[in-house]
């Protein structure tokens, strides 16, 4: 089984709709999570950090289920420039900085 | 602000040729640094970390190594390049304490291996 398990989709949804991505991970001792963005053939970028109160930024608001251990980022009113493969991060403090990636969800927004 | 360089951009090397691929990070002091490479289609694989000049630790065994000469200085070298080491190569800096703010990936270096 794989640390950090996402739904490789892709997910094919037409501008204006709501859409969910949901990532689960294997290490209860996880600390930090974060959602990258990641454009074809370019680097991932920071999106957003995931806490344990949810957070929200604009149209994107990402949470954390501990208890389950999944975090999850819904992206409202979807725009053609959502369209990108979207990265789940964990991290276990002690690993000296050290992330595991998920291997991505793919979304692309439609007219 | 701290900026992130890589390069080159993209290369094409024959199998058994070497490889060294730099990265440099500027505006910050003691980062950590990090070596990634991700496989088309896939997600990414950690490579090397360092902590701190000459302190590198290796994830996966492979033909690849990496050294780190100045504080904001990353190198990933190899003396023979396989064909499996194709693939999309990221560095990346965090700040000293962990990941807490996520990382700063460099532009990448696309390598095929011919």
């Amino acid at each position: 089984r794989k640390e950090v398990e996402q739904d490789p989709g892709p997910f094919n949804v037409p501008e204006g709709a709501t859409v969910a991505f949901n990532c689960t991970y294997s290490n209860s001792a996880s600390q930090s999570f974060f959602w990258y963005r990641q454009d074809c053939r370019k680097e991932p970028k920071l999106l957003m950090s995931v806490y344990s109160s949810g957070n929200e930024d604009g149209r994107f608001t990402a949470q954390l289920n501990r208890a389950s251990q999944y975090i999850s980022l819904l992206i409202r009113d979807s725009k053609l420039s959502d369209s990108a493969t979207y990265l789940c991060v964990v991290s276990v403090q002690s690993n000296a900085g050290k992330s595991t990636f998920g291997d991505g969800t793919t979304l692309t927004v439609k007219p | 602000s701290q900026t992130i360089h890589q390069w080159p951009a993209t290369l094409v090397q024959p199998v058994g040729s070497p490889l060294s691929l730099e990265c440099t990070v500027e505006g910050t002091s003691n980062p950590n640094l990090y070596w990634y490479r991700q496989a088309a289609g896939r997600g990414l694989q950690l490579l090397f970390y360092s902590i701190g000049i000459d302190q590198i630790s290796s994830e996966v065994p492979q033909n690849l190594s990496a050294s780190r000469p100045q504080d904001r200085q990353f190198i990933l070298s190899s003396k023979k390049l396989l064909l499996s080491d194709s693939g999309f190569y990221l560095c990346a800096w965090s700040g000293q304490g962990g990941v807490l703010g996520g990382y700063t990936f460099g532009s990448g270096t696309r390598l095929t291996v011919v």
